[in-house]
């Protein structure tokens, strides 16, 4: 079946500091799909990447579709407690597919 | 409601039993997917359901795993004999059609002992 290889595991890091993370397939995907997930609760949908080579932002969340559209990677710019979570990449290839989701990036930040 | 709950919030049951998992999407989404997050992991589509149409259930682990789901509104997952590599989180979503975005509920913490 179709995978998702998501880098970093995880992200020790000092406020302030800007991260990047990224996914990579083995096959197309038609959306890519960035989410984080706060403990004890489910996905939440940070940014959605629908063309080849779109580039989209979502406040300090910068995310960008590849033109192979078999990977994507998420930049976060001058981090805050608050972006403490982890963060996975969602690929689906049609519209009526289940998603599919990376092993997901920890984020942890040092104050 | 606002968002998409699932109940129970946290189920232990004994290997062999069998469980039901409830999720409430959003009101008006026609579209409803289950996953399963093990721990640690990503999570694994499981089965989706999209209005009246033959659910997609391509995910479904084994035959043990079954859900149902009445018109556009609530959908139970069942497992039957249930075994300890069950326990995971199980998390439900809701879109408003197959391309729309996919709004997660909390889940359902199982643990198979």
């Amino acid at each position: 079946g179709q995978q998702l290889n998501q880098s970093p595991q995880s992200m020790f890091i000092q406020e302030g500091e800007d991260v990047s993370m990224n996914c990579t397939s083995s096959s197309i995907f038609n959306t890519w799909l960035w989410y984080k997930q706060d403990p004890g609760e489910g996905p939440v949908l940070l940014i959605a990447l629908y063309k080849a080579g779109e580039l989209t932002s979502n406040g300090r969340l910068t995310a960008q579709f590849g033109i192979t559209r078999k990977d994507s990677f998420l930049n976060i710019s001058a981090s805050i407690p608050s972006d403490v979570g982890i963060y996975f990449c969602a690929g689906r290839f049609g519209g009526a597919d289940g998603l599919t989701f990376g092993k997901g990036t920890h984020l942890i930040i040092q104050p | 409601g606002a968002g998409v709950s699932q109940s129970p919030s946290n189920k232990v049951t004994e290997k062999g039993k069998d469980v039901e998992l409830r999720c409430d999407p959003i009101s008006g989404h026609t579209a409803l997917y289950w996953y399963r997050q093990r721990l640690g992991q990503g999570l694994e589509f499981l089965i989706y359901f999209q209005g009246n149409s033959a659910p997609d259930k391509s995910g479904l682990p084994s035959d043990r795993f079954s859900a149902e789901r009445t018109g556009e509104s609530v959908s139970t997952l069942t497992i039957q004999r249930t075994q300890q590599e069950d326990s995971a989180v199980y998390l439900c979503a809701s879109s408003g059609s197959v391309t729309e975005t996919q709004y997660f509920g909390p889940g359902t913490r199982l643990l198979v002992l």
